[in-house]
């Protein structure tokens, strides 16, 4: 089993749409998850990180965090054709060993915001 | 602000050649890391450097080394090139002050990538 788990997509939303994406992880000694973004042939960019159960809001975008379910969420409000990418959820490893602290990325999904 | 730098940004190589990428991390950030990612996949992390130390590997190639030097800027050494290794090669850095202090949130700057093409 993927340390990360993502659905690949193309997820399909129309302008102006909430978009869902969704995220499972494996370990439950895992702290902290991030939601990068990458446009084709770009570097990832960091939307936002959650490492509290619940909710984190920064603009038009919501990450949703539930331990006990291992998943993570990222909700794109208000979806925009230049939110055209692909999102990645990233876990680091679940201890705070200062010399092991890589982001594992899963596979992500393409998200596709149709005029 | 500064970010993090990549040289050069498109490398051609002929199979069996021997190729190196630079990265320069963002000032005061002491951990740097290089991940690859193929056409359509994820970045799979290589390896990365604490204090110009070698803190973590990952699947990185027996034909790869890496290094940091004292300035902080890394270096990817990939020598006997393969087809397989033409992909985009993306360095990152991170500052521990501040993912001490969210819990672990150790978050990573990514440079624009370096993109090989192996012929």
């Amino acid at each position: 089993q993927k340390e990360v788990e993502q659905n690949s997509g193309p997820l399909s939303v129309p302008e102006g749409a909430i978009a869902s994406l969704n995220c499972t992880y494996s370990d439950r000694g895992s702290q902290s998850f991030f939601w990068y973004r990458q446009y084709s042939g770009k570097s990832p960019e960091l939307i936002m990180f959650i490492y509290s159960n619940g909710d984190k809001e920064d603009g038009r975008f919501t990450a949703q965090l539930n331990k006990a379910s291992q998943y993570v969420s990222l909700l794109i409000r208000d979806s925009q054709p230049s939110d055209s990418a692909t999102y990645l959820c990233a876990v680091p490893p679940p201890t705070m060993d200062t010399g092991r602290r890589a982001l594992t990325f899963g596979s992500g999904t393409r998200l596709q915001v149709q005029p | 602000a500064a970010g993090v730098i990549q040289s050069p940004r498109h490398l051609i190589k002929e199979k069996r050649e021997t190729a190196t990428l630079k990265c320069y991390p963002i000032p005061r950030h002491d951990t740097v890391y290089w991940y690859q990612q193929g056409p359509g996949q994820d970045p799979q992390f290589l390896i990365s450097f604490y204090e110009k130390m070698q803190s973590d590997k990952g699947s990185i190639p027996d034909r790869f080394s890496a290094q940091q030097f004292s300035d902080y800027h890394s270096e990817l050494n990939m020598s006997s090139l393969e087809l397989g290794d033409s992909a985009l090669y993306f360095c990152a850095s991170s500052s521990p002050s501040w993912g001490a202090r969210s819990s672990g949130a150790n978050v990573l700057t990514f440079g624009a990538g370096s993109r090989l093409t192996v012929l």
